[in-house]
This record gives structure tokens, sequence and C-alpha cells, in this order.
């Protein structure tokens, strides 16, 4: 099976620009997290999806959002970008984490850098 | 608040030697802990998962303890090699799976370096 895939890799943009960062998870996998990565606060969690409906927000602002469609696909939105934004956004899928061990495919990572 | 801390930020050793890294929680409950790689520039790679009710789990050259009354698990690398070298995070999943579907709770990471 092809892994997690995360699209772009890398994105530079400006103060105030928007973003939107793409994940496919796993074929079969139904559920995708997002978490964010910073050298200063590690791995924090933003939300989780499954089978289209959010079931789990971490404690970001509303500037943070997602979606998941009906083939799974996910995709997180970044508005009104600022500095402390640029980071590591990293994609994580799951079969079922009701069910299953809660063992996450972690993508590669969308690397952002705010200017 | 919930709190995952593990015990240091970096850790290096001589190549053949055992690596020992702690990960200690406060506030939780956890059903499982999971341990993790993350090499520069990748996303987690899963490792080992160990329950509440076990008290060791062992693959390969990994081994994780996990002692519920200290709130402490402790994963090993034996007979360590270069290609050891990584970051590795342990992650915690409440036994209050309800509020947390989805969701790892993770330390900050140890960075190991295995040198020859």
């Amino acid at each position: 099976k092809a892994g997690v895939t995360q699209t772009p890799r890398y994105l530079i943009k400006t103060r105030g620009q928007q973003v939107t960062l793409s994940c496919s998870p796993i074929s079969g996998h139904r559920s995708v997290s997002w978490y964010q990565q910073t050298p200063g606060q590690g791995l924090q969690f933003l939300f989780e999806y499954f089978s289209e409906t959010q079931r789990n927000k971490g404690n970001f602002p509303g500037r943070f959002s997602g979606r998941q469609f009906s083939n799974s696909r996910s995709e997180m939105n970044v508005s009104t970008l600022e500095l402390g934004d640029s980071a590591l956004y990293l994609c994580a899928s799951s079969s079922n984490p009701g069910l299953a061990l809660y063992e996450q495919f972690f993508g590669p990572g969308t690397r952002l850098t705010v200017l | 608040s919930q709190k995952i801390e593990q015990n240091s930020e970096a850790l290096n050793i001589q190549e053949g030697k055992t690596a020992t890294l702690t990960c200690n929680y406060t506030n939780y409950s956890p059903a499982y802990l999971q341990w993790y790689r993350q090499d520069p520039g990748r996303g987690p790679v899963f490792l080992l998962l160990i329950r509440e009710n076990e008290k060791e789990k062992r693959k390969e050259r990994l081994k994780v303890t996990f002692d519920t009354t200290l709130k402490q698990s402790l994963f090993h690398i034996t007979a360590s090699q270069p290609a050891d070298s990584a970051t590795y995070l342990c992650a915690l999943v409440p036994a209050d799976r309800g509020s947390t579907l989805g969701r790892l709770y993770f330390g900050r990471g140890t960075q190991l370096t295995v040198w020859p």
C-alpha cells in the first residue's frame, strides 16, 4: 500500500496570506489527524477527521481549519498567516482509532515558512 | 494539565551500548503508550506499542517497559548502531477515548546519536 502523502512538501508564504495543505491517507484509512511540529513545542494536535466529520480539535485559534472529503482525503487551511505559524505540518492516518490500537501512519509533512 | 516529559533532549552513546530513553507522564490514565522514531525532514514512524496492563514488550533490539505506578515508560535499544541515530518520541493514548479520538499526546522527543 502506498503511504500517506502530503502536498506540497515545502511552502513559503508571507504574513497575512492564507494557505491550504493537502493530505491523502493510506487507502482504506478513514481517520486523518493533523499535527503542528515546532522545535519549541514539539508535536501539537490540531484536529482529527473521520468520515468527513471533525471529531476532535486541539487548542489552536480559529484561523486553523480543516475538512475531509468522501474519499478520506483531507485539507487544512490556515488564514491570516503569522510568523509563528512557521512549522512542519504533519498528517497521520489510521484505520479507525475507536477500534484499532491507535497506531498512526504519518506523512512526510509540509514545511511551511512564513516571512 | 496533561504533561509528557522525555528525560533529555539529547543522548549520545557509543556503538554497541544500550540506549535507554525515558518518558514520564502526569495527569493521565493511559490506555496505551507508543514509541515513534523520527528522522530529519520526515514524519514519525511507529515502533512499538505497550498496553497499560503489560509490563514489557520486545521487538528485535527494542524493548519497552511501562510502569503505571511510576507513570513512566523506558525505551531501550540494545547493541545500538549509528543507523539508530534519530529522534525518538513517546506518545500516550488516554484511556478516556471518547474525548480523545484520533489524538496522540506526544513528548518532545529525545535526539539519540550513536557514534562509532
